[in-house]
């Protein structure tokens, strides 16, 4: 099956450091990708959508300027955590598609826990 | 509004019982997938199935049972003579025509005990 990696796996950060994490898509062409938060013991909440060369699209109440995205290649996406503070802590997880339709299956990464102290 | 409910958020059993998670879904559209994941402590989803709304056959994957319900909009997953390794969280989500988004339900922890 298709392999999503994310790097780190975690980190460690100071308040007010910005934090940049890595997905990428190791054996096929991300055409799309997404980045979820989920906080302990809750559901994953999507973030953003992001499209190979674009905008990326930001779920509502998710602040642009915060989290910055950006998905330059077809293999690669990035989420940057600006400015980060304690209430950023949280286990961020991308996920990635290979095209469009009914069966275009999401491949998720192994997820990034930050820690923000 | 399209909407995901797991109602069990904790389930414990002990090793070789027979374990149903159940995934109630709302949406108003004819075409739609369903989806469950696995999530262990190590984080990573792992995708289990998809069903599609046009396909009410049941399915059984080795232990693995899913038994979709267009009539009472569920999709419940049975994990028949559980094992320790099955302890996880299970996710049930859904995508709507038309879009790649996934809305998860809040998810369901099992504990499988020796």
């Amino acid at each position: 099956g298709a392999v999503v990696s994310q790097h780190p796996s975690w980190v460690i950060c100071k308040s007010g450091t910005s934090v940049k994490i890595e997905c990428r898509s190791l054996d096929f062409q991300a055409t799309t990708m997404f980045w979820y938060r989920q906080f302990p013991k809750q559901s994953l909440m999507l973030m953003a959508t992001s499209n190979e060369g674009s905008k990326a699209t930001y779920e509502q109440g998710v602040e642009k300027d915060k989290f910055l995205i950006n998905h330059a290649s077809l293999t690669l996406s990035t989420l940057t955590v600006t400015s980060a503070h304690p209430e950023d802590s949280s286990f961020y997880i991308c996920s990635a598609t290979s095209g469009t339709g009914p069966y275009n299956e999401q491949f998720f990464g192994p997820g990034t826990r930050l820690t923000v102290l | 509004a399209q909407k995901v409910t797991q109602a069990q958020t904790e389930i414990s059993v002990v090793e070789k019982e027979d374990v149903t998670l159940d995934c109630v879904y709302e949406t108003r559209d004819t075409t739609y997938y369903l989806f469950w994941y696995k999530q262990p402590p190590s984080g990573e989803l792992v995708f289990l199935i998809r069903r599609n709304s046009f396909d009410e056959q049941n399915e059984i994957s080795g232990r693995y049972s899913w038994n979709f319900q267009k009539s009472t909009s569920s999709f419940n997953f049975t994990i028949t003579a559980s094992q320790v390794v099955d302890s996880a969280v299970y996710f049930c989500s859904l995508r709507l025509r038309n879009t790649d988004k996934l809305i998860f339900g809040t998810g369901t922890r099992l504990q499988v005990f020796p």
